[in-house]
């Protein structure tokens, strides 16, 4: 089975600065791995998604990941935080052939400061 | 708009009840998931459906069940409700059975009381 670690709940930048929201995961065969935002009262949309070929994956808004298969990671980062980024970033690993069922991470609440 | 619709937006009702959740996929998916978010179990897959097909089951109570209509909506039914299925339900679409990505509705607020 798979599985998803976030590392720290509530993340705070200044705007301007550096975003990295962490994300490790556990899986017994190369997975597919997804970052999601969950602005208030919306549902998840789709940052970027990484399945095979080039590990830097760029998304949305100026979002990046990069999968490290050593290091069992897939690392959300954004140059430069904006006001607009503050929500909650879901990460989330399926398994190739049972790509239906999204396990995903308990969250990171992104606040960014002015 | 993501072009995922579900109603209701909020619901409230008693323990013990019956509720209906529908979702709407976007145009030209045939693949519907439904997600429950709570704030101790998180984010968690319930079940999916393929072109009127149940495709994988998650963790979805017995008490609760779904379907997918020949237009390609689905509901999901809960029934004899507990304090505990307050949540948020999140319907997803996909064009394909495979998952790349889905795209999610904005949910809804089911409150238990």
């Amino acid at each position: 089975a798979q599985s998803v670690t976030q590392l720290g709940s509530h993340v705070s930048v200044s705007e301007g600065a550096l975003v990295l929201l962490r994300c490790n995961y556990s899986s017994s065969v190369p997975p597919y791995l997804f970052w999601y935002v969950q602005y208030p009262n919306q549902g998840l949309q789709l940052l970027l998604k990484y399945t095979t070929g080039a590990t830097l994956v760029k998304g949305i808004n100026g979002f990046e990941a990069e999968f490290k298969k050593s290091e069992t990671s897939f690392h959300l980062t954004k140059p430069s935080a904006h006001m607009s980024d503050a929500a909650e970033y879901f990460c989330a690993v399926s398994l190739p052939g049972s790509a239906r069922q999204l396990t995903f991470g308990s969250g990171t609440q992104l606040t960014v400061l002015p | 708009d993501s072009g995922v619709t579900q109603t209701p937006k909020h619901l409230i009702t008693a323990t013990g009840q019956r509720v209906t959740l529908r979702c709407s996929p976007r145009s030209g998916d045939l693949s519907v998931y439904w997600y429950q978010q709570s704030l101790d179990q998180g984010l968690q897959f319930l079940i999916q459906y393929y072109n009127g097909e149940e495709r994988a089951k998650g963790n979805i109570l017995e008490r609760f069940s779904a379907q997918q209509f020949p237009d390609l909506h689905s509901e999901l039914n809960l029934s004899s409700l507990e304090l505990g299925d307050s949540a948020l339900y999140f319907c997803a679409s996909s064009v394909d059975g495979r998952g790349y990505g889905y795209t999610f509705g904005s949910g809804t607020r089911l409150t238990v009381v």
